[in-house]
């Protein structure tokens, strides 16, 4: 597609339910982003795929976190036994990778969490 | 590690006026790219202009312009002829230059524009 894709746009869930985000990025870009976003805060960076693999997962808050990128394309974050403070924006971007380009990331809308 | 400070939570602009939003930071890196993203309610992030940190004369995108002063680490956007659209959310970021660098964001400022 033209832009980053992310779905659901909202997802309401209840406390100890599993939860998957979606991330389709644009076409040909190789990094793929994850943010967390809480209301009148800057996004906080969760976790970077190059391709495949996991540059860097060193801010994913805990184990109940994980996020996969199995063909080098569409990620999925996962988010095992919510608790209310997981409620947050998450923001998915893609940019061209290593050190390609203008170093630019390309967002997506965000995928809303509510948890209750 | 890298730090970004925006320490103006609200600004307000009449509008077709000039507003100056803040940011400074923190690096040991001599490489690197600074950023200003602006957020609407509809949560999307728009990279409103860019500056890599080995050039010297300061990024212009029509009315967006910045000051980059390397040697402060300081880096402010500039808004001219302020217009309502321009009401949103403005993250500054930072991002090493190479491979495997994350972007570092700001709390962001929330602008507002008096009409």
């Amino acid at each position: 597609g033209a832009g980053v894709s992310q779905t659901p746009s909202n997802k309401v869930t209840e406390k100890g339910k599993y939860v998957e985000l979606r991330c389709d990025p644009i076409s040909g870009h190789t990094a793929l982003y994850w943010y967390r976003q809480s209301l009148g805060q800057g996004p906080e960076f969760l976790i970077y795929f190059q391709g495949t693999g996991a540059a860097d997962d060193s801010g994913l808050p805990n184990d109940r976190f994980f996020a996969v990128r199995p063909e080098g394309s569409v990620s999925t974050l996962k988010i095992q036994r919510t608790e209310r403070g997981d409620s947050a924006v998450y923001l998915c971007a893609s940019s061209l990778g290593r050190g390609v380009g203008t170093g630019e990331l390309f967002f997506g809308e965000g995928s809303r969490l509510t948890v209750l | 590690a890298q730090t970004v400070t925006q320490s103006q939570p609200e600004m307000s602009v009449q509008e077709a006026e000039t507003v100056t939003l803040s940011c400074t930071y923190d690096t040991s890196e001599s490489d690197y790219y600074l950023f200003w993203y602006k957020q609407p309610p509809s949560r999307q992030m728009i990279l409103v202009i860019r500056q890599e940190a080995y050039k010297q004369q300061n990024a212009t995108e029509n009315r967006f312009s910045v000051n980059f002063q390397k040697a402060a680490k300081s880096f402010s956007l500039k808004i001219s002829d302020s217009q309502l659209g321009d009401a949103a959310m403005y993250f500054c970021a930072y991002r090493r230059s190479g491979a495997n660098s994350k972007l570092t964001f700001g709390k962001g400022i929330t602008l507002s524009v008096r009409p």
